[in-house]
């Protein structure tokens, strides 16, 4: 029964490689967010999609490529890994109305070696 | 200077103590307010959200936001051993279309038996 649910929960790969993660989320909500927590536990918002289409896009290299092929999945793609893209990587939804009830996944750590 | 101040502790109370959690921020276009709790190694999870100035009350807790003093608090009642977690701020203008969160770093409280 998980709500916001984000694949892998740890990835460790090389710099240079090219990795995806995954969220689906089962709440029906319209609007899904990328984040991203780096080690001092700051919290910053990457992209957002509503109903499959950008609508936020924050400061983020181009190497971080989002993808929505459908309202309840967005994933992220990273081309060209670099050691400092290694933090945790959350995905979170919120429903149409309802301003910033924003429920996020159990997060994605990424390590870059 | 970050939009959203927030001393990141820690901060240990005992059992049973009152606890009070606070931030600062800069941006006056913010109208909602959040809390989020974070336990290690998860996702932030909402607590209770406000709308402009005022309190609201859930359980344990209370959420304050003074607009003019630009001031906004988390008060916990009786707290908990389980209360011990990262308390995130979070606010946002709400254009009515992006639900664009700016985060506080968080504080870390621990509440010892």
């Amino acid at each position: 029964d998980t709500a916001v649910s984000q694949t892998p929960k740890y990835l460790v790969t090389q710099m240079g490689n090219d990795k995806s993660i995954k969220c689906e989320q089962n709440l029906g909500h319209d609007t899904m967010y990328w984040y991203k927590q780096d080690s001092k536990k700051f919290l910053k918002i990457m992209f957002s999609y509503n109903n499959k289409e950008l609508i936020i896009n924050e400061t983020v290299p181009n190497r971080f490529s989002p993808k929505s092929p459908d309202k309840a999945h967005l994933n992220l793609h990273i081309n060209s890994l670099e050691l400092g893209d290694s933090a945790v990587y959350f995905c979170a939804s919120s429903p149409r109305g309802t301003p910033d009830t924003q429920y996020f996944g159990p997060g994605t750590r990424l390590t870059v070696l | 200077q970050k939009e959203v101040e927030q001393d990141p502790g820690p901060l240990s109370v005992p059992e049973g103590a009152i606890v009070s959690l606070n931030c600062t921020y800069s941006n006056s276009a913010f109208q909602y307010f959040m809390w989020y709790r974070q336990y290690s190694r998860k996702g932030p999870e909402l607590l209770m959200y406000t709308y402009s100035s005022g309190n609201k009350e859930d359980g344990r807790f209370t959420a304050q936001v003074d607009k003019s003093s630009k001031y906004i608090s988390l008060f916990i009642r009786d707290s908990q051993p389980s209360d011990s977690a990262t308390y995130l701020c979070a606010m946002n203008p709400y254009t009515g279309t992006a639900s664009k969160l700016t985060f506080g770093t968080g504080t870390r409280l621990q509440v010892t038996l």
